[in-house]
């Protein structure tokens, strides 16, 4: 079964607005992390944000903030004030553990294009 | 030099030629990581070391060889590759917690990726 589900293959959003990429995942684990990542057309991933399963207020860094959502398992990443930079593909991912053994696991991206 | 490193950032390689991938991290972390990327296919794990012993091997073709001879560096060697090979592959570090400790954020660092053309 797919653990990270990202349900969004490409999404379009206006420059300066403020845009919602969704993840919603799968666990029955109670201590896991989840995390955004930003690929660039250059193939860096660059980590943006994270959320520990115990952390009790939403993650936020600058820009990008965590909509978390324990009950149903939803960890949907928000970026305001959307710039033309941010165009890139979007992954969310979770890791169950911090053993090399639980290993970071990817949804299948979210395109993003800011428009001009 | 920070972060983790990968070289070369692009590579063109016959199929039957011989070449590496070099990634090298300099965080301090204790788990390297190799990642496979295709177009319009998910990140694929390919092996995962950890305090320089493999720990994970997906199945990977045997055209595919990892190297780790320190907690720093990690080698992909290739030969015999075919052109169904070509990707984009992602070196990562992480620094995992042994049990009763653990880092808040136990997430991945990156390099920039080696984008290989099998021809």
């Amino acid at each position: 079964a797919q653990k990270i589900t990202q349900t969004q293959p490409g999404m379009f959003v206006q420059e300066k607005e403020a845009v919602t990429l969704d993840c919603t995942y799968d666990t029955s684990d109670q201590s896991y992390g989840l995390f955004w990542y930003k690929q660039p057309s250059s193939g860096e991933m660059i980590f943006l944000i994270y959320q520990g399963s115990y952390d009790e207020q939403n993650a936020t860094e600058g820009r990008y903030s965590l909509n978390f959502q324990k009950a149903r398992k939803s960890a949907n990443l928000v970026i305001s004030a959307s710039q033309l930079g941010d165009s890139a593909m979007y992954f969310c991912a979770m890791r169950e553990g911090v053993n090399a053994g639980n290993m970071l696991t990817f949804g299948g991206g979210t395109r993003l294009m800011v428009k001009p | 030099e920070t972060g983790v490193t990968q070289t070369p950032r692009h590579l063109v390689m016959g199929m039957t030629n011989k070449k590496s991938l070099k990634c090298e991290q300099h965080l301090g972390h204790n788990a390297m990581y190799w990642y496979k990327q295709s177009a319009k296919k998910p990140l694929e794990l390919m092996f995962v070391y950890s305090l320089e012993e493999r720990v994970e091997n997906n199945s990977v073709p045997s055209r595919f060889s990892p190297e780790c001879p320190n907690s720093s560096h990690l080698f992909l060697h290739l030969h015999t590759l075919q052109p169904e090979d070509s990707a984009l592959y992602l070196c990562a570090s992480s620094q995992d917690s042994h049990p009763g400790r653990g880092p808040r954020n136990y997430g991945y660092t990156f390099g920039s990726g080696t984008r290989l053309t099998v021809v």
